[in-house]
């Protein structure tokens, strides 16, 4: 299993661009999130998954869309970048078992927003 | 947004010592994970505690589940210089990816 991969692994972008951030996950979890993470903040949820065809807005969705048509893929786009969007970003796959929740990340996105 | 308090924030010290690190919050969670991630990868699971009170190891590393819930530490013993990377709490109060809630990140550099 290839796990979870992330294309691009970097990316710069001109205020006011658009992009779509690729993430896929060959395990066949359920669940799948996107993370922004920024110095000294941790990881912060963006948006997440719970299965096809559902979404739901994490802790900072502002200036993000997601989709999830299949199972497999969960891309996350941006419409309009913005510096403040210049982030590395996180996309992790989860399964549940006995309850809890076990997460596996992608190696990450790095974005610079000019 | 909820955060947990991490720390210390980095930690600098000589291979073969031991190391501690903490989060605290002012909820009650019902799980709570370490995660340890390597420059330029993504966050990896090192250990999960499911019950307060608990402790668990995994080689080296030992964590234990606070009793009041509202805290982890992380013990690493004998550091080695694979050791060295950022060290992530997290904290699940139901079942969801929405309420995973990580704590800032601890650095450890260790000198050989």
């Amino acid at each position: 299993n290839a796990g979870v991969t992330q294309t691009p692994k970097f990316q710069v972008l001109k205020t006011g661009q658009s992009m779509t951030l690729q993430c896929a996950q060959d395990m066949n979890h359920e669940y799948m999130s996107w993370y922004r993470q920024d110095p000294g903040m941790g990881l912060r949820l963006i948006h997440y998954s719970v299965g096809a065809g559902i979404t739901d807005q994490g802790e900072v969705p502002n200036g993000y869309n997601v989709s999830r048509s299949t199972t497999e893929d969960f891309p996350l786009r941006l419409l309009s970048a913005a510096p403040s969007q210049t982030s590395v970003y996180f996309c992790a796959s989860s399964y549940l078992a006995g309850g809890v929740e076990t997460q596996y990340f992608g190696p990450g996105t790095r974005l610079l927003v000019l | 947004g909820q955060q947990l308090n991490q720390s210390p924030q980095s930690m600098f010290i000589q291979e073969g010592e031991d190391v501690s690190m903490n989060c605290t919050s002012s909820s009650i969670f019902n799980t709570w994970l370490w995660y340890k991630q390597d420059p330029g990868e993504g966050p990896v699971l090192l250990i999960a505690l499911y019950k307060a009170g608990e402790l668990t190891s995994n080689g080296r590393l030992t964590a234990q589940f606070g009793i009041t819930r509202k805290d982890s530490f992380l013990n690493i013993s004998a550091s080695i210089p694979s050791d060295v990377g950022i060290y992530f709490c997290a904290g699940q109060r139901i079942q969801g990816a929405q309420k995973l809630v990580f704590g800032q990140g601890t650095r450890l550099t260790i000198n050989p």
